[in-house]
């Protein structure tokens, strides 16, 4: 049973530039979030898709977008990159509304310099 | 004042010692309460989830969930130190949303 997979595991960018990180959710799942982990803090919610629809937003800009596919997987997509961007990315999947939690991948660390 | 609060630790118990990980929330929706652990350089991992006052055992580990106080704790007794990592203590609203603390470092000395 494959657990949840991201893509790539590794990113360096520059300023200014755009960045699309990838998530498969674990088999069963249907709801796919995404968070920003810096360094020392817990992970911090972006937004969650369901039903191919952004169902929730954190207090992100517009700058960070993202889409869920009918087969449940999802993209984050990062316009104008910032210094402050540079964290790890995490996806993280669940049944429905996640009563019984989440389950992560392994994470996108993204540089940005 | 932040949504989900973690004792900020450093915490270290000697091995075979109850470590006792702390967590309050401000938000009354909150409906569900989890506990993963995340190892250096590592993702979160599940260990345990609430969502009745009262205490909830899994092996070594205990869940405390108090919704009147609006706390949240964890036992784990016969530390290990395997279970050297960072606790980070979430809250789940009924729309479904995580909200995550800072976390809590534990270190289990041998």
């Amino acid at each position: 049973d494959a657990g949840v997979t991201q893509s790539p595991t590794h990113l360096i960018k520059t300023r200014g530039q755009q960045v699309t990180l990838r998530c498969s959710p674990k088999s069963g799942h249907d709801t796919v979030s995404w968070y920003q982990q810096a360094l020392g803090q817990g992970p911090q919610f972006i937004f969650q898709y369901y039903e191919e629809e952004e169902r929730q937003r954190g207090n992100f800009p517009d700058r960070f977008s993202g889409h869920q596919f009918p087969n449940y997987s999802s993209e984050l997509n990062v316009n104008a990159l910032l210094l402050g961007d540079s964290a790890l990315y995490l996806c993280a999947s669940s049944y429905g509304r996640g009563k019984d939690g989440y389950t992560f991948g392994s994470g996108t660390r993204l540089t940005v310099v | 004042q932040k949504e989900v609060e973690q004792n900020s630790g450093p915490l270290s118990v000697p091995e075979g010692a109850i470590a006792s990980l702390n967590c309050t929330y401000s938000d009354r929706g909150s409906q569900s309460f989890f506990w993963y652990r995340q190892y250096s350089g590592k993702s979160p991992e599940l260990i345990m989830f609430i969502y009745s006052n009262g205490d909830k055992e899994d092996g070594r580990f205990t869940a405390q969930l108090n919704k009147a106080s609006q706390y949240v704790s964890l036992l784990i007794r016969d530390s290990q130190p395997s279970d050297s990592a960072t606790y980070l203590c979430a809250g789940n609203t009924n729309a479904g949303k995580s909200t995550f603390g800072d976390g809590t470092t534990l270190t289990v000395k041998p």
